[in-house]
């Protein structure tokens, strides 16, 4: 298994403000997963972090508004940038571990982030 | 493009009752399958994974089932408790490795009532 934290757990914050949201992994793992989970809806993966290199992004995410650092491996953040009551949402953070073929995917307890 | 869908949206059962919930996907060609559980506020708990090449899996009272061919999956919970009391994910991997994207349904939110 694998025990993930994230900080902080809940924030309010005001439009046009930035949030950093920090993911730490009890042990080291080549990729992090951020995923987004907007209110009644399900989880959708945002970027791939993968220490030493440029995250990933999804299809309809970008850099400037999710700038994502992965300084080591076991860490990662992800900030919200210029936010709007549109970004009201739970950010996941995720890793996967497990023997090849049947990595299993953990998940932090999520930011659940509310924008005014 | 693969999609996931999860039928009923809700489910409120009596404590005791077994149950079904399921979880359909479009394109076929999936690595592999996983439920999780997901409480009020909460992040995800992964519950069962199954791999493509496998037809179920079991945990304790949880069983779930694959049908690759019919884009199927069910979550079978037996002997149902008030602490089964949660949204259940499905999410699907596409493709023939473990590095594909999961896609995830919407999820059933299920009740069981004391």
């Amino acid at each position: 298994s694998a025990v993930i934290s994230q900080k902080p757990s809940r924030d309010i914050c005001q439009r046009g403000t930035s949030l950093t949201i920090q993911c730490q992994v009890d042990s080291q793992v080549t990729m992090m997963f951020w995923y987004r989970q907007q209110p009644g809806q399900s989880l959708t993966l945002i970027a791939t972090a993968n220490q030493g290199s440029e995250a990933t992004y999804e299809s309809g995410f970008v850099i400037d508004k999710f700038p994502i650092s992965r300084p080591n491996l076991t860490f990662s953040t992800l900030t919200v940038s210029n936010m709007s009551p549109e970004d009201s949402s739970i950010y996941l953070c995720s890793v996967e571990r497990g023997i090849s073929g049947l990595d299993t995917q953990y998940f932090g307890p999520g930011t659940r982030l509310t924008v005014l | 493009k693969q999609e996931v869908t999860q039928i009923p949206a809700a489910l409120s059962v009596p404590e005791g009752e077994n149950l079904v919930l399921n979880c359909s996907f479009t394109d076929s060609a999936i690595y592999n399958l996983q439920w999780f559980r997901q409480d009020p506020g909460k992040g995800l708990t992964s519950l069962l994974l199954i791999q493509s090449s496998q037809r179920e899996q079991t945990s304790g009272r949880l069983n779930a089932s694959l049908d690759k061919s019919s884009g199927r999956s069910t979550l079978y919970i037996a002997a149902s408790q008030p602490g089964d009391s949660a949204t259940y994910l499905c999410a699907v991997r596409s493709g023939s490795s473990n590095t594909g994207k999961l896609i995830f349904g919407q999820g059933t939110t299920l009740q069981v009532k004391p």
